[in-house]
């Protein structure tokens, strides 16, 4: 099973500003996903990060609120962009090859 | 993507057997049925996966009756540790597949 792991673990924000997320797994994996996670509620899929093109979103989720990059195939990173407290939540990173695999998260607090 | 419906919440003593049923009536001939297992702070953990009969590990079993419209996931004699939130999804499996999309979920409280 591949190991992920993310940074930060947890930031406090302003209001306004960004937050950049990674995440790192430690072997290759074909696909990487980010959900974000609001306090007792499920996962919600942002999007799929896609190896050497732009990612692909899921309604009601933009490219200029959650850019994401992925250079290779081990690593991806998820912007949160002009934070408000509405952003307020978990950002976890995901991988699969056969199985999917999941990150210990980000907690944000946007103030 | 089939929709899975499963309880909300459960409650369990210590020692006992716990079964948490999934019904994914939409389900496709290429889906698998996946059991996660989530603690607070925590990034969701694969327990099981399965497509049909019967699939055990050492953690937990599958039931997945002929139509696969439905799934029980047993945790035989619970204990304090495993109160968790448990998704049951359904998606296809291997890469290249869509990211599995989760439920509501099912919070299981086990008491001593």
């Amino acid at each position: 099973s591949a190991v992920i792991s993310q940074k930060p673990s947890r930031d406090i924000c302003q209001r306004g500003t960004s937050l950049t997320i990674q995440c790192q797994v430690d072997s290759q994996v074909t696909m990487m996903f980010w959900y974000r996670q609001q306090p007792g509620q499920s996962l919600t899929l942002i999007a799929t990060a896609n190896q050497g093109s732009e990612a692909t979103y899921e309604s009601g989720f933009v490219i200029d609120k959650f850019p994401i990059s992925r250079p290779n195939l081990t690593f991806s990173t998820l912007t949160v962009s002009n934070m408000s407290p509405e952003d307020s939540s978990i950002y976890l990173c995901s991988a699969r090859e056969f199985e999917q695999f999941f990150g210990p998260g980000t907690r944000l607090t946007v103030l | 993507l089939a929709k899975t419906t499963q309880p909300i919440s459960m409650d369990s003593y210590e020692g006992q057997e716990v079964n948490i049923t999934c019904s994914h009536n939409n389900i496709a001939t290429n889906d698998y049925i996946t059991w996660y297992q989530q603690f607070p702070s925590q990034g969701p953990r694969f327990i099981i996966q399965g497509y049909k009969t019967k699939v055990t590990n050492e953690v937990a079993s599958l039931f997945i009756p002929a139509d696969r419209k439905s799934s029980t996931l047993s945790l035989p004699r619970v204990s304090l540790s495993d109160t968790a939130v448990y998704y049951c999804l359904v998606g296809a499996s291997g890469a290249g597949r869509r990211a599995l999309t989760f439920g509501s979920g099912t919070r299981l409280q086990v008491q001593p």
